[in-house]
């Protein structure tokens, strides 16, 4: 089948504690992306990146990195200087280039900070 | 600045009625509009995209609409299913392909 995986679905973090979410895609996409969803809000995007070895910050890439060392994997790292980081992350792909291309989402994993 | 508001922020229908959500937008330069379907706890599924030159656009039950010039969009959802019970999401592809999320509109569909 082909999609975008991510994982885990939960994951719990320790304060002070680094934790990387797994974001795999088998759609042969060039373009991806890490969104953050809070309760109220529209999706913010955190980074993207267009092609492998390349990636930009997104309006809130403070307290996150990421890699693109592969075209089907983005994984997002949340650091500890992310001072609010629990919330609902989405990953997303796209084609390259043309502006109506569409964006398939990942089902999200949801981050929660004990 | 680039906005995108959606309205009722959520909504409580009975079954087999129909609904229509409403979009505005703020975004420039426009590039497409589009719909996502959210169910709780997953990620969004495209139901529709528009561009510039279309007016509606039809994907079974749901039936998207745009007006350009007033910079306005609807969803009509007909003869609603309890499955439709989601969060609906408008999203208006602007400058550099940039998507720019509206805040969805809660769907909640009653037997």
């Amino acid at each position: 089948d082909g999609g975008i995986t991510q994982s885990p679905k939960y994951l719990f973090r320790k304060e002070g504690q680094n934790v990387t979410l797994s974001c795999e895609q088998n759609l042969n996409h060039d373009a991806m992306y890490w969104y953050r969803q809070d309760p109220g809000q529209g999706l913010r995007l955190i980074y993207y990146s267009q092609i492998v070895n390349d990636f930009q910050k997104g309006d809130i890439a403070e307290g996150y990195s990421v890699s693109r060392e592969k075209k089907e994997s983005f994984p997002l790292t949340v650091t500890s200087a992310q001072k609010n980081p629990t919330a609902f992350y989405l990953c997303a792909s796209s084609t390259q280039g043309a502006s109506n291309t569409e964006a398939f989402f990942g089902q999200g994993t949801r981050l929660t900070v004990v | 600045k680039n906005q995108v508001e959606q309205s009722p922020q959520s909504l409580i229908i009975l079954e087999g009625k129909n609904c229509t959500l409403q979009c505005n937008y703020t975004v420039s330069p426009f590039s497409n509009l589009r719909w996502y379907k959210q169910d709780t706890g997953r990620g969004p599924v495209s139901l529709t995209i528009m561009t510039f030159s279309e007016n509606t656009k039809s994907n079974g039950r749901y039936t998207a609409t745009l007006d350009a010039d007033t910079k306005q969009s609807s969803l009509h959802i007909t003869a609603s299913q309890l499955s439709d019970s989601a969060s609906y999401i408008c999203v208006v592809q602007g400058g550099y392909n940039k998507l720019i999320f509206g805040a969805g509109t809660r769907l909640a569909v009653h037997p």
